[in-house]
Order: structure tokens, then C-alpha cells, then sequence
């Protein structure tokens, strides 16, 4: 079983201000990360699968970086919200060709209006 | 954006019976289910893979016959505690992938049962 971190496990962020967080992931046999939002009561949605070194993407307000020669992928959170109020996991394929995936922990972000 | 449906959100049951979870796909097919599990404040632990029309593949330490898995159709698949001891109490949440979707491709989650044994 791959280890994939997240940090930190909880933070909470002031309505307005932009937070990010770090997963980090073995960076030896990269295939793809995932990333997901996961709110209270609902069903974890997917953000972004990211595949290439330097890849960044964005959705709204929320962007994620990726470097996978050190392993580590930003999520990144600009003028938040209180929607944005969630748990968000990042998940790594154990095998090229295997659809399992490894979760990290996940970081609950915490907005205060 | 596809939809998986997982039913119950809640059950409590007596400690030997045994409890059946589903999780549908409402509006895609999905050839492969997965099945995880979580206590507090860990990940997500993936239980079990079950594949339409053959036979579920557990993760090393899971019991197949304490959690029986059934993808009976493109659509449904359900997992069942049997004999249920409060040690079974947890979160179980499942997910589900599109059908030649590779491993970039992301997956549906149903909305988690929580199971308490008494």
C-alpha cells in the first residue's frame, strides 16, 4: 500500500483569505493524482486528475499544482469561501494499470464568514 | 456529472445479523465498484474491487466471507456484513468508475453508510 501524506490534517481560514495544503505522494512509478472534495453529508467529488510534471490546473477558485520528480502536489484555495468548507482528499494509483486508489487522510478546511 | 446512489446512509443493527449496503450508478454504466472503509480521521481503506459478472477481489486482511460482494449488473453492486460484531461499526462508502475509463479517470462516490453494531 502506497503511503500518500496530507497536510496539514485541518486548518481554518478567515472568508477571504487564500489557504493551501500539500500531498505528498511516492514519486518513483507515477501514474496520475487525484484530488477530491469531500463535504459533510454529500458524496467526495472530483477536482482534478493530474498527470504531467508541472501540470496546473483550475477550477474556480481552486488550483493545483504537481511535481512529481519530489512527489508533492499544492492545493491551492484563493478568496475563500464558506463553501469551500470541506474535507479534500488527493488519491494516487498503486499501478499503471490498476484503478485502485491509495487516499491520504484529506485536510478539512474550515471557512470563517 | 454521473451519479452514484448508496442506500442505506444509516443503519443500526444487533450484533449476528447481517446487513446489506447498495450502490448504483443512475446514469452511467460501471463495469467496476469499489468498496471502502474508513474509521475516524484515517483514509479511505479500500476493501474490495468487484467487477461486473465475476468475482469481487479483496485487499489483503479483508475477510470475503465476513463482507460478501455481489456486481450482479452494470449498475448495482452490494456489500454485505455478515454476522455483524461491533467491530464491523464503521463508515463504508463505495465508488465507481466508467467503463474504459484508465487510471486517469475519476471516480463516483456514493454518499457512505454508516453501519452501528450494537
Amino acid at each position: 500500500i502506497l503511503n500518500v501524506e496530507q497536510s496539514p490534517q485541518s486548518l481554518h481560514v478567515q472568508e477571504g483569505d487564500s489557504t493551501n495544503f500539500t500531498c505528498s505522494f511516492p514519486s518513483s512509478n507515477f501514474y496520475a493524482l487525484h484530488w477530491y472534495r469531500w463535504e459533510t453529508a454529500k458524496s467526495p467529488e472530483a477536482l482534478f486528475v493530474m498527470t504531467l510534471n508541472g501540470d496546473e490546473k483550475k477550477k474556480g477558485r481552486i488550483s493545483a499544482t504537481l511535481n512529481t520528480k519530489e512527489g508533492y502536489s499544492y492545493l491551492y484555495i484563493k478568496g475563500s469561501q464558506p463553501e469551500d468548507s470541506a474535507t479534500y482528499l488527493c488519491a494516487f494509483p498503486r499501478h499503471s494499470n490498476d484503478y485502485k486508489l491509495s487516499f491520504g487522510a484529506g485536510t478539512t478546511v474550515t471557512v470563517r464568514a | 456529472g454521473a451519479v452514484v446512489s448508496q442506500h442505506p446512509s444509516w443503519v443500526i443493527c444487533k450484533s449476528g445479523t447481517s446487513v446489506k449496503i447498495e450502490c448504483r450508478s443512475l446514469d452511467f454504466q460501471a463495469t467496476t465498484m469499489f468498496w471502502y472503509r474508513q474509521f475516524p480521521k484515517q483514509s479511505l481503506m479500500l476493501m474490495a474491487t468487484s467487477n461486473e459478472g465475476s468475482k469481487a477481489t479483496y485487499e489483503q486482511g479483508v475477510e470475503k466471507d465476513k463482507f460478501l460482494i455481489n456486481h450482479a449488473s452494470l449498475t448495482l453492486s452490494t456489500l454485505t456484513v455478515t454476522s455483524a460484531h461491533p467491530e464491523d461499526s464503521s463508515f463504508y462508502i463505495c465508488s465507481a468508475r466508467r467503463r474504459l475509463a484508465g487510471n486517469t479517470g475519476e471516480l463516483f462516490f456514493g454518499e457512505g453508510s454508516r453501519l452501528t453494531v450494537l
